[in-house]
């Protein structure tokens, strides 16, 4: 079983703080792909980025970076000089390759953590 | 365009009404996906379908039910639901529902009263 564990349910900053979004994840399976979605106000959930579990290079995005760490199965988040846009809710997601290659198209979310962004 | 769009945004309805849900995707996608969402908690996947065949019912109570027209088009239909099933029903599609790398595209979402 797969499980998405984001420790952090409520982080409060202040407008330019910099501000790190944690993300554990739990599988035994060796092929798999991690998620970052935001979901603000609105209700959508917007994707904001994919990465495979053979694939390690950190990733940055304007304001944006995620750290992938496969040792210690954690996929980070952090948004650099944050804004009150940045405010919504973040998700991180799991999805795994079953074995034999077919693919179930579940995603292992996990509970979220709300980012309020004050002026 | 990686739109998702579903209508209507917000719905009432009586536990003995009959409604329905739409979503629509124009990216060629072949997977869509119905998800239920609670406030404060993550989606809940409702059902997928593949290549426009239901592939996966997590277990849905039947007074649910799921219809896919054509590859664009995603259906619920809703039938003497509960005050429980009051929720955020959200749409998704992906590229393929069979390399589970492709990522989901959402909907905004229909926000659901049942009264």
């Amino acid at each position: 079983a797969q499980k998405v564990t984001q420790a952090q349910t409520e982080i409060s900053v202040v407008e330019k703080e910099d501000v790190t979004l944690d993300c554990v994840y739990e599988t035994r399976d060796t092929t798999y792909y991690l998620f970052w979605y935001k979901q603000p106000p609105s209700g959508e959930l917007v994707f904001l980025i994919r990465r495979n579990s053979f694939d390690e290079q950190n990733e940055i995005s304007g304001r944006y970076s995620w750290n992938f760490q496969k040792s210690t199965s954690s996929f980070n988040f952090t948004i650099t000089a944050s804004q009150v846009v940045d405010s919504a809710v973040y998700f991180c997601a799991l999805r795994v390759i079953n074995a034999g290659g077919t693919s179930y198209g579940k995603l292992t979310f996990g509970q979220g953590t709300i980012l309020t962004v004050h002026p | 365009d990686t739109e998702v769009t579903q209508t209507p945004k917000h719905l009432v309805m009586g536990m003995t009404n009959k409604k329905s849900l739409k979503c629509e995707q124009h990216m060629g996608h072949r997977a869509m996906y119905w998800y239920k969402q609670k406030a404060k908690k993550p989606p809940e996947l409702m059902f997928v379908y593949s290549y426009e065949k239901l592939s996966i019912n997590e277990s849905v109570p039947s007074r649910f039910s799921p219809e896919c027209p054509n590859s664009s088009l995603l259906n619920l239909h809703l039938h003497a639901l509960q005050p429980e099933d009051s929720a955020l029903y959200l749409c998704a599609s992906s590229q393929d529902e069979r390399d589970s790398g492709y990522e989901q595209y959402f909907g905004p979402g229909t926000r659901l009263t049942v009264t």
